[in-house]
């Protein structure tokens, strides 16, 4: 089955410890977005790519990167993790050539940071 | 510009009840409307969507949702809750983007 696949599924770090969370997709969709989700809330968008184009939303903290080395991967780093990011971080992918942009997501990588 | 308001952060039901989850949007286009649903510790999964049509769509489930143009809404409802329903719900609208906006989240409970 097509899928979109986070590994790992639970991941602990050290406080400013870099870690490195990975998404990969099976769909062959242009589109990868990562998203943070909090306890109790919504996902909050982090970045996305289009194709190959890297788009930073306004609020990301630098403290956030990614990689997209080909259609299939794409990489979160958290370059020094503090207590506030522990979260749930979840890929997600959709693809532009088709009408409605729907999104597919993966089952998520829980950081906890101590 | 598009904005969805799920009105309820929180929808408690007992068993076998209709359960009712309020989705109203803004959208300076057409919309795309769509429910997601999250179990614990879980990604997001599509219930359903509306795109253009008929405006009574059906997910999976049991979930089923009406598009009402005139009310701006996208209500939710199942006819009957069941124990393994307790989840987050989601909506979230696409018009003129193709980065959906999704509301707060409802989180619904269901009572023996």
């Amino acid at each position: 089955d097509a899928m979109v696949i986070q590994n790992p599924r639970y991941q602990v770090t050290q406080f400013g410890k870099p870690v490195t969370l990975s998404c990969s997709q099976t769909l062959n969709h242009n589109v990868m977005y990562w998203y943070q989700q909090k306890s109790s809330q919504a996902p909050k968008l982090l970045f996305h790519y289009y194709d190959k184009d890297f788009n930073n939303e306004a609020d990301t903290p630098d403290n956030f990167q990614s990689r997209r080395p080909n259609t299939s991967f794409c990489f979160l780093d958290i370059r020094s993790p503090g207590l506030g990011d522990a979260a749930m971080y979840l890929c997600a992918t959709s693809s532009t050539g088709g009408v409605y942009n729907e999104q597919f997501f993966g089952p998520g990588t829980r950081l906890t940071v101590l | 510009a598009q904005s969805v308001t799920q009105l309820g952060s929180h929808v408690s039901v007992s068993e076998g009840a209709l359960v009712l989850l309020r989705c109203n949007y803004s959208s300076s286009v057409p919309p795309y409307l769509f429910w997601y649903v999250q179990y614990p510790n879980q990604g997001l999964q599509l219930l359903l969507k509306y795109t253009t049509g008929a405006t009574l769509v059906k997910g999976i489930n049991g979930f089923e949702a009406e598009f009402k143009k005139s009310e701006t809404s996208f209500h939710l409802t199942k006819p009957s809750a069941h124990m393994s329903d307790a989840a987050e719900y989601f909506c979230a609208v696409t018009g003129g983007s193709y980065i959906p906006t999704f509301g707060r989240g409802t989180s619904l409970i269901v009572h023996p």
